[in-house]
Formats: structure tokens, C-alpha cells, sequence
């Protein structure tokens, strides 16, 4: 089965920094998808940034990118020159290829410091 | 273009009522899911329908059922509540096609007394 493993419950960051949150996971699927999804307090989730497992480019939205290492079977998230609106809490989340079941990390809950 | 919307934000129930909760994908998205949250948990997935049909099962007792109708509308069903069922659920939609991402709703925060 496959699990997702956020080993960070909590993260913070002054303003303008940069901080990356963890995520590694489990698999024995050669294609998937790799994604970071933001829930602020509002709960709404909200698509950060995804990454096709076949592609070796990191993701880039923006202030946000990923570090894969799929040999590694990690996939961390970097957020440059933070803002107070970043702050959430973060899931990562597994899809297999040609499904919809998502499976989540239990979620990194991001503070932003003024 | 609307995003997903759920309906009701907030629901209270008693141990072994039923509830029914609706989820509306955006246009022309095929595919509805259904995950639970709870601080415990975390977020778990219940099941997918796609073009009306149940595509995808997650690990959730038989009180947990849904079903999709032709305009993509989809409702989730939970029978005899228990305690543990106090939970926010949230939908997402989709293409369906294995390739688009997942846009999720607001969410339905249910809490059973």
C-alpha cells in the first residue's frame, strides 16, 4: 500500500525567509503523481504544486518548488521569500497513475513570523 | 468558472441518524471523490465516482455509501452516525482522466452529538 509520511507536524519561518517542509512516501509504482496542497484555516484545499514522477525537472510555481529524489522516494517543498499569507498547514499527497485515490501525509502546520 | 461547491458548511447530528451531503464539481469535471479529515486521522479517502459509476473504494464501513448523477452531482450518505464520524468531508473533482489535478471544496464539517 502506499503511505505518505510528513515527519514535520509543525514548521515556522520569519517573513521573507525560506523554509522547506518533508515529505517521503512509499511506493512500488514507477508512474505517479506527487503533489503539495495548502489548507489555511479558511479549510479550503488549495493546489500548490504537482509533479509527474516520469519528468526528473523539479516543479516551479512561483515562490514554490520541489526537491524530487525519486530513488530516494522523497519530495520536499521549498517556499522562498515567505509571506504571512503562506501560512497554512501543508499535505502531501500520492496519486497512482491512472487513478484518483489521493494518499496523504498527515500535514506540516506552516507559521509565518512578522 | 464556479469552483466545487459543498453543501451544507455545517451539519449537527444524534448517534444513529443518517446524513446526506452534496458535493457540485466544477464544469465538465467527470470524476467526484470523497475524503474524511479528522485531527486523529488525517485525511482519508472514502471512495470515487466517475461517470456515475464507483471507479475507486477506500477502507470505510458499508454506513458509508454515495452515488453520482448524471450532471456529475455527486451525494454522500452516512447511515446509523456514530460518534467517530465527527469529521470535516471534503470533495474534489476532476477530468477523471488520470492526468488533472484534483479541486476541492470547502468541505462539509459534520459533528455528531
Amino acid at each position: 500500500a502506499q503511505t505518505v509520511t510528513q515527519s514535520q507536524p509543525e514548521m515556522s519561518v520569519q517573513e521573507a525567509e525560506t523554509v522547506t517542509l518533508s515529505c517521503t512516501y512509499d511506493t512500488s509504482e514507477s508512474d505517479y503523481y506527487l503533489f503539495w496542497y495548502k489548507q489555511p484555516p479558511s479549510r479550503q484545499m488549495i493546489l500548490v504544486i504537482r509533479q509527474e514522477a516520469y519528468k526528473q525537472q523539479n516543479a516551479t510555481e512561483n515562490r514554490f518548488s520541489v526537491n524530487f529524489q525519486k530513488a530516494a522516494k522523497s519530495f520536499s517543498l521549498k517556499i522562498s521569500d515567505s509571506q504571512l499569507g503562506d501560512a497554512a498547514m501543508y499535505f502531501c499527497a500520492y496519486s497512482q497513475y491512472t487513478g484518483n485515490q489521493f494518499y496523504f501525509g498527515t500535514g506540516t502546520s506552516l507559521t509565518v513570523i512578522p | 468558472k464556479a469552483g466545487v461547491t459543498q453543501t451544507p458548511r455545517y451539519l449537527i447530528k444524534t448517534r444513529g441518524q443518517q446524513v446526506t451531503l452534496s458535493c457540485s464539481p466544477i464544469s465538465g469535471h467527470r470524476s467526484v471523490s470523497w475524503y474524511q479529515q479528522t485531527p486523529g486521522q488525517g485525511l482519508q479517502f472514502l471512495f470515487e465516482y466517475f461517470s456515475e459509476t464507483q471507479r475507486n473504494k477506500g477502507n470505510f464501513p458499508g454506513r458509508f455509501s454515495g452515488r453520482q448523477f448524471s450532471n456529475s452531482r455527486s451525494e454522500m450518505n452516512v447511515s446509523t452516525l456514530e460518534l467517530g464520524d465527527s469529521a470535516l468531508y471534503l470533495c474534489a473533482s476532476s477530468l477523471g482522466d488520470g492526468i488533472s489535478s484534483q479541486h476541492f471544496g470547502d468541505g462539509t464539517r459534520l459533528s455528531i452529538l
